[in-house]
């Protein structure tokens, strides 16, 4: 199984809503991120976990807050979101992110509208 | 800061022509990592080709390779036998190692948006 699973596949909140962001994978990785991805931008890095702890965040705004429950499981909380946070949330992981030049396996993303 | 650069917003073939996408990047570093991915209309990024600086020889994936010039810091892509299939934006992306665990980043290019024509 090389899948990185991603729910829900598409998100539309308002702006006072909360919600969250699911990600799993059962390949034995210990390192797992969130991106995100505007229209027609590359992905930007947000989160990284390594070994269920926060090893990376990218001065991302405290709206958005990442929890690891465990290895294969990744969550992103969402809350009090703008409509400029409207993009494409992609979840990875990597054997380690011990810092090797692992590869990254992605998942297929949530497109998120915020209204 | 890392950079990368692709300079090819756009490009267009025909069904089993071979295409060649560009990417530059700007690093100190002398030893780091570089990726191709591909990004379809599914939006899920797939790894499509790793290369090792500290290598010479040039990675390859079945219809795939790099010509990977570090003095240059050029990786650019080859697909050969192009496919249908193979439509997708194309992004080159940087990695340097790091110290500690849980550090690594992906530095992504703009994106070469390939099609494939019948």
């Amino acid at each position: 199984d090389t899948e990185v699973t991603q729910t829900p596949k598409h998100l539309v909140m308002g702006m006072t809503n909360k919600k969250s962001l699911k990600c799993e994978q059962h390949m034995g990785h210990r390192a797992m991120y969130w991106y995100k991805q505007k229209a027609k931008k590359p992905p930007e890095l947000m989160f990284v976990y390594s070994y269920e702890k926060l090893s990376i965040n990218e001065s991302v705004p405290s709206r958005f807050s990442p929890e690891c429950p465990n290895s294969s499981l990744l969550n992103l909380h969402l809350h009090a979101l703008q409509p400029e946070d409207s993009a494409l949330y992609l979840c990875a992981s990597s054997q380690s992110g011990v810092g090797q030049g692992e590869k990254l396996f992605f998942g297929s993303g949530t497109q998120l509208s915020v209204l | 800061a890392q950079t990368v650069t692709q300079s090819q917003p756009e490009m267009s073939v025909q069904e089993a022509e071979t295409v060649t996408l560009s990417c530059t990047y700007d690093t100190s570093e002398s030893n780091y990592y570089l990726f191709w991915y591909k990004q379809p209309p599914s939006r899920q990024m797939i790894l499509v080709i790793r290369q090792e600086a500290y290598k010479q020889q040039n990675a390859t994936e079945n219809r795939f390779s790099v010509n990977f010039q570090k003095a240059a810091k050029s990786f650019s892509l080859k697909i050969s036998d192009s496919q249908l299939g193979d439509t997708a934006m194309y992004f080159c992306a940087f990695m340097k190692p790091y110290q500690r665990q849980g550090a690594q980043k992906l530095v992504f290019g703009q994106g070469t948006r390939l099609t494939i024509n019948p």
